[in-house]
């Protein structure tokens, strides 16, 4: 069965750089979600979409930005790149918002600033 | 807002014994789910089980199930037959608006 993709797997990125993640959800999920999670801690939600809109936002600072294209991929952008932004950043996607259905996760990028 | 808690950073069974993982939440919301997902070395997030509130039955998958009580907000995970596979990171977590929120984790250790 397909799976959600992510990509790069791993991005290495100097401070105040910018970065590009990518995420292509299972075919027919029209719902994206994002996570960042840092060294020993657990995922914290940064924001979401539902058909191409944004449909809730966590923990996201204002350097990163994300959308969700026409063909339901999404990209998370991160500028201004701090240390304290290196973590594994996921995808999952689901099928509809609504809470009850299974959000399935990517492998996910893990992304080191140095 | 939703909380949710584990108590037990870290845990450790034998193989072929039984483990209980236990978490406790809050939320405001009145139909919302509740679910463990299991985060081996390889960092993937794994769906383990999944119990809606609104159900009684407590969920179960093979040697997976859980120990929902609604009103004292607890939803504890039972491992049966461990097994060396079983090994990970397990996050214990509640959604009820589309994003997950989770607990802090917590480590099983399987003993050969």
């Amino acid at each position: 069965a397909a799976g959600v993709i992510q990509s790069p797997r791993h991005l290495i990125k100097e401070k105040r750089e910018t970065a590009t993640l990518k995420c292509y959800p299972i075919p027919r999920h029209d719902t994206v979600y994002w996570y960042q999670q840092g060294p020993g801690q657990d995922p914290q939600f940064l924001i979401s979409f539902y058909e191409k809109m944004q449909s809730d936002k966590g923990s996201i600072p204002d350097r990163f930005s994300a959308q969700q294209f026409s063909d339901y991929h999404s990209e998370l952008n991160m500028s201004s790149l701090e240390l304290g932004d290196s973590a594994l950043y996921f995808c999952a996607s689901s099928l509809s918002r609504a809470g009850y259905n299974e959000q399935f996760f990517g492998p996910g990028t893990r992304l080191t600033v140095l | 807002a939703q909380t949710v808690t584990q108590s037990q950073p870290e845990m450790s069974v034998q193989e072929a014994e039984t483990v209980t993982l236990s978490c406790t939440y809050d939320t405001s919301e009145s139909d919302y789910y509740l679910f463990w997902y299991k985060q081996p070395p390889s960092r993937q997030m794994i769906l383990v089980i999944r119990q809606e509130a609104y159900k009684q039955q407590n969920a179960t998958e093979n040697r997976f199930s859980v120990n929902f009580q609604k009103a004292a907000k607890s939803f504890s995970l039972k491992i049966s037959d461990s097994q060396l596979g079983d090994a990970a990171m397990y996050f214990c977590g509640e959604g009820s608006q589309g994003n997950l929120i989770f607990g802090k984790g917590t480590k099983l250790s399987v003993k050969p």
